[in-house]
C-alpha cells in the first residue's frame, strides 16, 4: 500500500517551453501532497506544500509563478514548470500524506527534467 | 527545524548489523525523529519514526536515547539493495520534512 506514482519519469524539452508534472497517490488519499527538487550529489530541497482545493504554500525563494501547482483532488497534484530554462533542469520528486497518517510521507519516483 | 548531524558515509559489510547515528541536540519535545532512505536515481523511502520509545520494524530498528539528543536506526543484517543515503529529520507531527546531507551506506559483498 501507499503508493505514489509521478508521470512521466522523465522528460526532455526545450528552453522557453512548459512542463507538466504528475503526481498520483494510487492506493490512499493525500490530504496534503509536497514538492521537492534535488540536484545532482545534493539533497531534496522542499519547494511547496499543498493541500487539496487550496493555494499550495512556497518555500521562500521559490517563484510560485514559474512552479505552478495545483491540487485537484485527494489523488492527484500537478507542478508546471513554465518558461523552463536549463538551470531549471532537475530532479523532481513529490510525496504525499494520508489522511489516516498525516506523519509519514510517501514518496514518488521522481522525474527527471532536461532542459536544452 | 532542529539541526541534525550525521555521518558523512559509513561501510558495512553484508549480513552485519549497521548503525548509524544522528545527533539532534536541539530537537523539540514536540519533534518525531523520522529516518527515510533514498536509493540511487529514485525517490526517498520511509525507514522508520519515533517519539521517544525505541521502535522495531520489518526494516530496521530506532534506538532513541534517553535524552533525545541522539538516535540510531540499525539495520539487523545489510544486504546490498540497503546501500542508500540515510536521512534523520525531527519533525514536528503533521509539519514538513527539511532534509539534511544524510549518510551514504556502502554495503560490500
Amino acid at each position: 500500500g501507499a503508493v505514489v506514482s509521478q508521470h512521466p519519469s522523465w522528460v526532455i524539452c526545450k528552453s522557453g517551453t512548459s512542463v507538466k508534472i504528475e503526481c498520483r497517490s494510487l492506493d490512499f488519499q493525500a490530504t496534503t501532497m509536497f514538492w521537492y527538487r534535488q540536484f545532482p550529489k545534493q539533497s531534496l530541497m522542499l519547494m511547496a506544500t499543498s493541500n487539496e482545493g487550496s493555494k499550495a504554500t512556497y518555500e521562500q525563494g521559490v517563484e510560485k509563478d514559474k512552479f505552478l501547482i495545483n491540487h485537484a483532488s485527494l489523488t492527484l497534484s500537478t507542478l508546471t514548470v513554465t518558461s523552463a530554462h536549463p538551470e531549471d533542469s532537475s530532479f523532481y520528486i513529490c510525496s504525499a500524506s494520508s489522511v489516516t497518517s498525516t506523519d509519514t510521507q510517501y514518496f514518488g519516483p521522481g522525474t527527471r527534467l532536461t532542459v536544452l | 527545524d532542529a539541526k541534525t548531524t550525521q555521518p558523512n558515509s559509513m561501510e558495512s559489510n553484508e549480513e552485519e548489523p549497521v548503525h548509524l547515528p544522528c545527533n539532534h541536540s536541539t530537537i523539540s519535545g514536540t519533534d518525531y525523529i523520522h529516518w527515510y532512505r533514498q536509493l540511487p536515481s529514485q525517490g526517498p523511502e520511509y525507514v522508520i519514526h519515533g517519539l521517544t520509545s525505541n521502535v522495531n520494524n520489518r526494516m530496521a530498528s530506532l534506538a532513541i536515547a534517553e535524552d533525545r539528543k541522539s538516535s540510531t536506526l540499525i539495520l539487523h543484517r545489510a544486504t546490498l539493495r540497503d546501500a542508500a543515503v540515510y536521512y534523520c529529520i525531527p519533525m514536528e507531527y503533521g509539519n514538513k520534512l527539511v532534509f539534511g546531507a544524510g549518510t551514504i551506506l556502502r554495503v560490500k559483498s
